[in-house]
């Protein structure tokens, strides 16, 4: 067990829905990383957040948003969903922002998109 | 970040040492070696990083060649519980914390 908490583990819904997947990162860090795993892209990087502003941005659509709160829980937003975003969504934590702090996965929620 | 070439995929008999490749020719100097790894479709693993010298810590050793062009990652005595999909990244610590994921290893862990 990570200490990193993902949910819900498991969402199935249509094309052109939104949803919102919730983490919540180990106790003390700061940080907190979405990824996404699809078949045929592998693990992706999509966006970082460090203390509830923006630190990095990776291959994330522009359908997908997400935010950081001051309790330091994540969320991230997929709307007009499609096919092709049905995925593995992992989040992960790091004490701080930077330079080297190992990364700590929680389980992940799967995403069908039908 | 510089590019990874690792095996898809390793047998390695239980209870043997199991060791893993990566090939990171382009490194640069201020690169970094980590290594994570995926069992089934659970959330990464981080099992261990190093830059020149050689790791080891409770899960794992490193060895990194003198001239950093590639690496070896070593599970000492393989169970079935480490049957799984070994990622080697190269990451520029300056660059930002975000990990970029190549295709890994798929090691199987055989009885």
């Amino acid at each position: 067990d990570s200490g990193v908490t993902q949910t819900p583990k498991h969402l199935i819904t249509a094309t052109g829905q939104r949803v919102t997947l919730r983490c919540s990162p180990r106790s003390g860090d700061l940080s907190v990383y979405w990824y996404q795993q699809s078949l045929d892209q592998g693990l992706q990087f999509l966006i970082q957040y460090y203390n509830g502003e923006e630190r990095a941005k990776g291959n994330i659509l522009e359908r997908f948003s997400a935010q950081q709160f001051p309790d330091l829980h994540s969320e991230l937003n997929l709307s007009s969903l499609e096919l092709g975003d049905s995925a593995l969504y992992f989040c992960a934590s790091s004490v701080g922002g930077a330079i080297g702090d190992e990364q700590y996965f929680g389980p992940g929620t799967r995403l069908t998109v039908t | 970040d510089a590019k990874t070439t690792q095996p898809p995929s390793m047998d390695c008999a239980e209870g043997r040492a199991a060791n893993l490749p990566c090939n990171h020719s382009t490194i640069s100097g201020n690169e970094y070696v980590y290594w994570y790894r995926q069992i089934h479709s659970q959330g990464p693993q981080y099992i261990i990083h190093g830059l020149k010298n050689n790791e080891t810590n409770e899960m794992a050793s490193l060895i990194i060649t003198e001239d950093r062009k590639s690496s070896t990652l070593i599970l000492p005595h393989a169970t079935l519980r480490d049957t799984a999909v070994y990622y080697c990244i190269v990451k520029n610590n300056n660059a930002g914390n975000m990990l970029t994921f190549g295709g890994g290893t798929r090691l199987m862990v055989k009885p």
